[in-house]
């Protein structure tokens, strides 16, 4: 069956620091989302991404964030000048033609600031 | 407001029996609804959706209902297993693309 795929599993990084997390959608999907879930919280929803440009954002997702899809299969979340407050699991989602279909998620990239 | 901690709602169920997970969304134009499980270490994996033009809607040993009247969800999980044990999320989405999560309800299956 086809999932998304994240990586790295695991990244832990210097305060201030810049980090990008990556991600493989499911092939034949054009919608695209990253969410968060800091520890024992919910999981957020930090923006929306079609047709190469985002559709959607979040109050969370400020000028520290960017997301990118780089190439045919790639999605990538770029933290600018990580905080300590960015530390949290980073899902990746995506859903096929329209929206209202089941997003597909991820097993996430657990992003440490130390 | 809601408030958010480290402890989820759990519910204990004997194995074979059948479980119900129950959830209050809060956006009357929410219009479209997905179950979510989530096991230790990994991402929400979907278990089954229903549109606001439904009110019950059956999968393989899980049952979603609606309620638009007073905005409840719930999912009943049949002959629950030790697999079935995880935490579980209702999202509701109200058009815009982005998902709303409930907090969480944690099942553990007892053998």
């Amino acid at each position: 069956e086809p999932e998304v795929t994240q990586t790295p599993s695991h990244q832990v990084t210097q305060m201030g620091q810049e980090v990008i997390l990556r991600c493989v959608p499911i092939s034949n999907h054009l919608y695209f989302y990253w969410y968060r879930q800091i520890l024992g919280q919910k999981v957020e929803f930090l923006v929306s991404f079609y047709n190469n440009e985002i559709s959607e954002k979040s109050e969370i997702f400020d000028d520290q964030f960017s997301v990118e899809r780089p190439d045919g299969s790639n999605f990538t979340l770029k933290i600018r000048s990580t905080k300590l407050e960015d530390s949290a699991m980073y899902f990746c989602a995506s859903s096929a033609r329209r929206p209202n279909q089941p997003q597909h998620f991820g097993d996430g990239t657990r992003l440490s600031i130390l | 407001g809601e408030s958010v901690g480290l402890h989820l709602p759990t519910l204990s169920v004997q194995e074979g029996d059948n479980s119900i997970i129950n959830c209050a969304y809060s956006n009357s134009a929410s219009d479209y609804f997905i179950w979510y499980k989530q096991e230790s270490g990994k991402g929400p994996q979907f278990i089954i959706d229903i549109r606001s033009n439904m009110d019950k809607r059956q999968g393989q040993r899980v049952t979603v209902l609606l309620n638009k009247t007073v905005k409840h969800l719930s999912l009943q999980i049949a002959a629950t297993q030790p697999g079935d044990s995880a935490v579980y999320f209702c999202a509701e989405n109200s058009g815009n693309n982005r998902l709303a999560f409930g907090k969480g309800n944690q099942v553990v299956v007892i053998p």
